[in-house]
């Protein structure tokens, strides 16, 4: 079956970017995704991106897409403590079935 | 507007009790799932819908079933409680058109088997 595969951790301090990366097996996913888990929350969908394009941006957030290398990035630009969350890539394949990743917990340092 | 809305929160069950995780959406979509989330397994699929009528198994889908009767509802059923269904289980439901893919989580329900 299909694949997904993050870093477990991340460590940022306060005002610098985060790169969370986010790797995949199927090349036939259509759009690619990327959440948000605070503790005890649920997941808050940030951006996804369709797999034709190449980057998306949207305000802080930068999502940038190898389809070759099959290979996710989300960069979040000028980290705040309030982007300490796990953070979960995951790909469409089927038009309603999301395969995960198991989540990058980030940590912002002061 | 509601968005996917999951009851109830959290529910303690003892070996072998039944139970139905209720999930409902308002925003008409047409694709509905759940997932369990267990820790450092990140989301796993139980079972999904693509419409009213239609279901279909996902990754982990033994002693759970599911039925969609309507748009809205998708209820997600243990028959027999056990403690390895211990986990937090999440409802989606998506709707997909040409660049426009969004995907919508409810906010989980926490599930113990004692």
């Amino acid at each position: 079956g299909e694949d997904v595969e993050q870093s477990l951790f991340l460590s940022v301090r306060e005002g610098d970017s985060s790169v969370i990366n986010c790797t995949y097996t199927d090349s036939s996913s259509t759009y690619l995704y990327w959440y948000k888990q605070e503790p005890g929350a649920g997941l808050q969908l940030l951006t996804y991106i369709f797999s034709n394009m190449d980057m998306k941006q949207d305000q802080r957030l930068t999502v940038l897409l190898n389809k070759k290398d099959k290979h996710l990035s989300l960069r979040i630009a000028d980290t705040q403590t309030g982007d300490s969350a796990i953070y979960f890539c995951a790909e469409m394949w089927g038009n309603e079935k999301l395969t995960f990743g198991t989540g990058t917990r980030l940590t912002i340092i002061p | 507007n509601a968005g996917v809305t999951q009851t109830p929160k959290f529910q303690v069950l003892k070996t072998g009790q039944s139970m139905t995780l209720q999930c409902a959406q308002d925003m008409n979509h047409e694709y509905m799932s759940w997932y369990r989330q267990d820790p450092g397994m990140g989301l796993r699929l139980i079972h999904y819908s693509v419409g009213a009528g239609i279901t279909d198994q996902g990754e982990v889908p033994n002693g759970y079933n599911v039925s969609r009767s309507t748009t809205e509802d998708f209820p997600l059923r243990l028959l027999s409680a056990a403690p390895s269904q211990t986990s937090v289980y999440f409802c989606a439901s998506s709707w997909l058109t040409g660049q426009r893919a969004e995907a919508f989580f409810g906010q989980g329900t926490r599930l113990t088997v004692v």
